[in-house]
């Protein structure tokens, strides 16, 4: 059983428009994050949820719209997607009171 | 703000052999914790071991462990038996209970030599 799955796995896509990345954890986690690793490897974390409640917003471009249902879901919305948003995305959970992540397997976006 | 520093970009090591990747961080809390994430060329994360700040004895996971110098604020890890499947890039990642996210170094690239 996958504890974080996130689709798609790959996803290419034009300039201008408007993409999701759905993921899902089946570990009873009561916070989720979205994480951004760009061409040099570097990882960021860009927004994390509590029990569906933003409670992390890094300076993320208004374009990047997070959306948790439920506390086992957190999409991920991107609107008018530019070159610059390449990379892969992933999404993570954890417990407040132990703070280690899973991770998903992660989303490669390539804007063309 | 928290910080994590890597300062090696690649490290290569026969297989067999031992390697360390070094790793410090800066913060003013005290209570905190630390992490060393591998992610192979499948680019999944994977957790190689974890140290809680508060305890004073160094991790230790089969063959990966840690050397945490709380003082020094440096959180090395150490490969022993290198393997093929140890090749990956390492990162190391602070969090806090008052920040809840994972602050990332840059990472190291880990090349095993047959």
């Amino acid at each position: 059983d996958t504890a974080v799955s996130q689709t798609p796995k790959y996803l290419v896509t034009q300039m201008g428009n408007d993409k999701s990345i759905k993921c899902e954890q089946n570990l009873g986690h009561d916070t989720m994050y979205w994480y951004k690793q760009d061409s040099k490897k570097f990882l960021k974390i860009m927004f994390s949820y509590n029990n569906k409640e933003l409670i992390i917003n890094e300076t993320v471009p208004n374009r990047f719209s997070p959306k948790s249902p439920d506390k086992a879901h957190l999409n991920l919305h991107i609107n008018s997607l530019e070159l610059g948003d390449s990379a892969v995305y992933f999404c993570a959970s954890s417990q407040v009171a132990d703070l280690e992540a899973f991770f998903g397997q992660g989303t490669r976006l390539t804007v063309v | 703000a928290q910080t994590v520093t890597q300062s090696q970009p690649e490290m290569s090591v026969q297989e067999a052999e031992t390697v360390t990747l070094s790793c410090t961080y800066d913060t003013s809390e005290s209570d905190y914790y630390l992490f060393w994430y591998k992610q192979p060329p499948s680019r999944q994360m994977i957790l190689v071991i974890r140290q809680e700040a508060y305890k004073q004895q160094n991790a230790t996971e089969n063959r990966f462990s840690v050397n945490f110098q709380k003082a020094a604020k440096s959180f090395s890890l150490k490969i022993s038996d290198s393997q093929l499947g140890d090749a990956a890039m390492y990162f190391c990642a602070y969090s806090d209970f008052g920040n809840e996210k994972l602050t990332f170094g840059t990472g190291t690239r880990l090349t095993i030599i047959p």
